[in-house]
């Protein structure tokens, strides 16, 4: 397996723009995270699904965010509108077992 | 107070030195622990993986979890320049929460030839 795959690895954007990340997870992982990292806050789960339903999603910072999981091998995290402060490394995971396996991330600047 | 807590450094250590990496943890539903390495611009990968207390050793890593003191620890032994990187602890509370996982907020390692 390629592993946990995300597109794009670098989104630059202007504030107010609608910003689409796009995550395959592993073949047979049951889970799939989205999390945020900064310098500040460390890597932060924003919401998580399992068997594709949204379980938990008390990280995600505001209605801006929303994510979607329609099959199991694809999820999407959008911002609309997007701001400064959402700058960050968006990374998605994937698991079957209490252990999650990592994409590379997708580096967000907005500008 | 953070569930998950670990000391961001920077650690700086020579090349062959041993590392003690830590965590502390303020819940005692936790029940598997694991530890990531993440390169820069890079995604965490895991390192290693344990349940409820005791030693686990892999090849340099030994993990260690002492769930009376709720701390966990990664010791690596005679530490490389590639060893470098940010060492995340995380852990699963399991049960209804099965896959959440919980990070601290990483040490950054600098190994030194």
């Amino acid at each position: 397996d390629a592993g946990v795959i995300q597109s794009p690895r670098h989104e630059v954007t202007e504030m107010g723009q609608e910003v689409t990340l796009r995550c395959k997870p592993i073949s047979g992982h049951d889970y799939l995270f989205w999390y945020r990292q900064t310098m500040m806050r460390g890597l932060e789960l924003l919401i998580y699904f399992n068997n594709n339903v949204p379980i938990d999603d008390s990280g995600m910072p505001e209605d801006r965010f929303s994510a979607k999981m329609p099959n199991a091998s694809f999820s999407t995290l959008k911002i609309q509108p997007s701001e400064p402060r959402d700058s960050a490394v968006y990374f998605c995971a994937s698991s079957q077992g209490a252990e999650a396996f990592f994409g590379q991330g997708t580096r967000l600047t907005v500008v | 107070q953070k569930e998950v807590e670990q000391d961001p450094g920077p650690l700086s250590v020579p090349e062959g030195a041993i590392v003690s990496l830590n965590c502390t943890y303020s819940n005692s539903a936790f029940q598997y622990f694991m530890w990531y390495r993440q390169y820069s611009r890079k995604g965490p990968e895991l390192l290693m993986y344990t349940y409820s207390s005791g030693n686990k050793e892999d090849g340099r890593f030994t993990a260690q979890v002492d769930k009376s003191s709720k701390y966990i620890s990664l010791f690596i032994r005679d530490s490389q320049p590639s060893d470098s990187a940010t060492y995340l602890c995380a852990i699963n509370a399991g049960g209804t929460s099965y896959g959440k996982l919980t990070f601290g907020q990483g040490t950054i390692l600098t190994v030194h030839p």
